[in-house]
């Protein structure tokens, strides 16, 4: 079955810096990769998605993502983090015979200042 | 905005109720999904419907139920609720079937007494 790794819980970087959120994917046939961000008490927006061709993808909000089949990965990744940007990310692979997207446990980010 | 509209924002009950919660999917989409997000089971994929008809289910207790109606608006059902049910409760909509990306409402927060 198809599973999503986010291995940090909790990320803490100053505005400014550079940001990048790890995803391990774990699907046999090559998956469609997506990127949600969640703002307290908001619901879930779609920062980028992979489906194939060029693997890095852009996003928005100055958000992009590479997908590596050879790490099984699909990490994201900005260049300068704004304050704006402390929020829950999500990362999920939709498999290519169903429906549902498979969520990863989510990497809460704070930004301090 | 994403153009899914849920319905409660917030709902509060007490155990052995029931509830019905609303989604209107975007405009044109035909694919609904409902996911549940709690604390302990982080988020999980409940049931899909496609132009009416059920198509996909995932961890859906037998205690809820959900249809899609010919406006392709859907309802999810929760009935004899129990406080591990207090969750927020997110609809998602997709233009067709299948590898489609999904976009997501901005949820109904359930909580039990």
């Amino acid at each position: 079955a198809q599973s999503v790794t986010q291995p940090d819980i909790h990320i803490t970087v100053s505005e400014g810096a550079s940001l990048e959120l790890r995803c391990n994917y774990s699907y046999g046939a090559t998956p469609y990769l997506f990127w949600y961000v969640q703002s307290p008490g908001q619901g879930l927006q779609l920062l980028l998605k992979y489906f194939s061709g060029d693997t890095l993808v852009q996003g928005i909000k100055g958000f992009e993502a590479e997908f590596k089949r050879s790490q099984s990965s699909f990490n994201l990744r900005k260049p300068s983090v704004h304050w704006s940007d402390a929020a829950e990310y999500f990362c999920a692979v939709l498999t290519g015979t169903a429906s549902k997207l498979t969520f990863g446990t989510g990497t809460r980010l704070q930004v301090t200042l | 905005d994403s153009g899914v509209t849920q319905t409660p924002k917030h709902l509060i009950t007490a155990t052995g109720q029931r509830v019905t919660l609303r989604c209107s999917p975007r405009s044109g989409d035909l694919s609904v999904y409902w996911y549940q997000q709690s604390l302990d089971q982080g988020l999980q994929f409940l049931i899909q419907y496609y132009n009416g008809e059920e198509r996909a289910k995932g961890n859906i207790l037998e205690r809820f139920s959900a249809q899609q109606f010919p406006d392709l608006h859907s309802e999810l059902n929760l009935s004899s609720l129990e406080l591990g049910d207090s969750a927020l409760y997110f609809c998602a909509s997709s233009a067709s079937l299948d590898q489609e990306t999904q976009y997501f409402g901005p949820g109904t927060r359930l909580l039990v007494l």
